[in-house]
């Protein structure tokens, strides 16, 4: 198993460019996540679903879209970059939506500046 | 809403000190569960462990043990004779029911820890 996999691993955009952060996982999971990190915030959640066709909005969701057109594939589309969202994103996925008893798995991260 | 608080932004100790990373957290679920991270230098997330809130025994797993103490909602982490390869950014992060019956992860601000040799 690849686990949670992340293209790009680091991207930089100009203000009010598109683009799309890839996120893949092969374990048949269920819930996937999207979080960014910033310095002294820890992780938010961005985006979150929990199965194929099925995703909401977690705390930090503007700027972002997502959909999940299979289980395996949640990517996270920042239809006009701004300079705030330069962060670092990680995804994450974990079998069961509905416990957190499921070990959390994460990708190794994207990071992005926004000029 | 679920939170977490790691009040220590950075803790530096030299090495074989032992040193504890504080975590308090507010929840109104009455069952959940805690977890600790820790995130090297190279960026990626390494889960630690999860306790669930009717487990309230300590665990200890070789250098590193945790204390859950449901009484003053906190889940502490200790790391015994510290390394140099102890030094990270440590989330704690707790779970939290939605609305929608799902549950998330809420993080921690993380504490940073730097061992020196």
């Amino acid at each position: 198993n690849a686990g949670v996999t992340q293209t790009p691993k680091f991207q930089v955009l100009k203000t009010g460019q598109s683009m799309t952060l890839q996120c893949a996982q092969d374990m048949n999971h269920e819930y996937m996540s999207w979080y960014r990190q910033d310095p002294g915030m820890g992780l938010r959640l961005i985006h979150y679903s929990v199965g194929a066709g099925i995703t909401d909005q977690g705390e930090v969701p503007n700027g972002y879209n997502v959909s999940r057109s299979t289980t395996e594939d949640f990517p996270l589309r920042l239809l006009s970059a701004a300079p705030s969202q330069t962060s670092v994103y990680f995804c994450a996925s974990r079998h069961t939506p509905t416990s957190a008893n499921d070990e959390q798995y994460f990708g190794p991260g994207t990071r992005l500046t926004v000029t | 809403a679920q939170k977490v608080t790691q009040a220590q932004t950075e803790i530096s100790v030299v090495e074989k000190e032992d040193v504890t990373l504080d975590c308090v957290y507010e929840t109104r679920d009455t069952t959940y569960y805690l977890f600790w991270y820790k995130q090297p230098p190279s960026g990626e997330l390494v889960f630690l462990i999860r306790r669930n809130s009717f487990d309230e025994q300590n665990e200890i797993s070789g250098r590193y043990s945790w204390n859950f103490q449901k009484s003053t909602s906190s889940f502490n982490f200790t790391i015994t004779a510290s390394q140099v390869v102890d030094s990270a950014v440590y989330f704690c992060a707790l779970s939290e029911s939605m609305n929608t019956g799902f549950q998330k992860l809420v993080f921690g601000t993380g504490t940073r820890l730097l061992v020196s040799p």
